[in-house]
């Protein structure tokens, strides 16, 4: 079964609006979640990193102040598009880091794809 | 040049077949390697996850990283229609936790 709990998985909305996304993971507690960004017929784009207690870290060019992130538990991050326009529209995706020791691979999350009208 | 090369396909192939894909890379930091297997409109899954050089089977997939050479392989036997996806390579430092993907491979199985 799922390991990783993304919601929602489809999101329709006008320009302006605000937007959250939550990602959960259900197996393990993780410390460290992560948030990409796909294209169409492209790979995955790493967006930041989620710390829990403590502030995310942005990859060059991703505004932190559009896209906040929040780790609020040990298995819950969410990542809220702020004031979306069109060009926010894509498919974003969590993963989740397991807190097992080292060396643990990446879980993903089914996606999110936002449409911004 | 990027990090990780991955054809991008498509790789179509009869049903029953063996699929092969490969990724090569530059970086030699690079110690865990994993495939990931992607629907459309869904998110990557994992399918092996292999540390350092060396072959790991599991079920019909077969993971195979070559350190030496900077060039890492996964097959499909018995392909099946259900495993026309893309797929992904990626790649980690033994420090920190950041993933380096490849491109991905669109592979078609037809019946």
């Amino acid at each position: 079964g799922a390991v990783v709990s993304q919601h929602p998985s489809w999101v329709i909305c006008k320009s302006g609006t605000s937007v959250k996304i939550e990602c959960r993971s259900l197996d393990f507690q993780a410390t460290t979640m992560f948030w990409y960004r796909q294209f169409p017929k492209q790979s995955l784009m790493l967006m930041a990193t989620s710390n829990e207690g403590s502030k995310a870290t942005y990859e060059q060019g991703v505004e932190k102040d559009k896209f906040l992130i929040n780790h609020a538990s040990l298995t819950l991050s969410t990542l809220t598009v702020t004031s979306a326009h069109p060009e926010d529209s894509s498919f974003y995706i969590c993963s989740v880091q397991p807190d097992r020791g080292l060396g643990q691979p990446q879980h993903f999350g089914d996606g999110t794809r936002l449409s911004i009208l | 040049q990027k990090e990780v090369e991955q054809d991008p396909g498509p790789l179509s192939v009869p049903e029953g077949a063996i699929v092969s894909l490969n990724c090569t890379y530059s970086n030699s930091a690079f110690q865990y390697f994993m495939w990931y297997r992607q629907y459309s409109r869904k998110g990557p899954e994992l399918l092996m996850y292999t540390y350092s050089s060396g072959n790991k089977e599991d079920g019909r997939f077969t993971a195979q990283v070559d350190k030496s050479s900077k060039y890492i392989s996964l097959f499909i036997r018995d392909s099946q229609p259900s495993d026309s996806a893309t797929y992904l390579c990626a790649m980690r430092r033994a420090a920190g936790n950041k993933l380096t993907f490849g491109g991905g491979t669109r592979v078609l199985v037809k019946p």
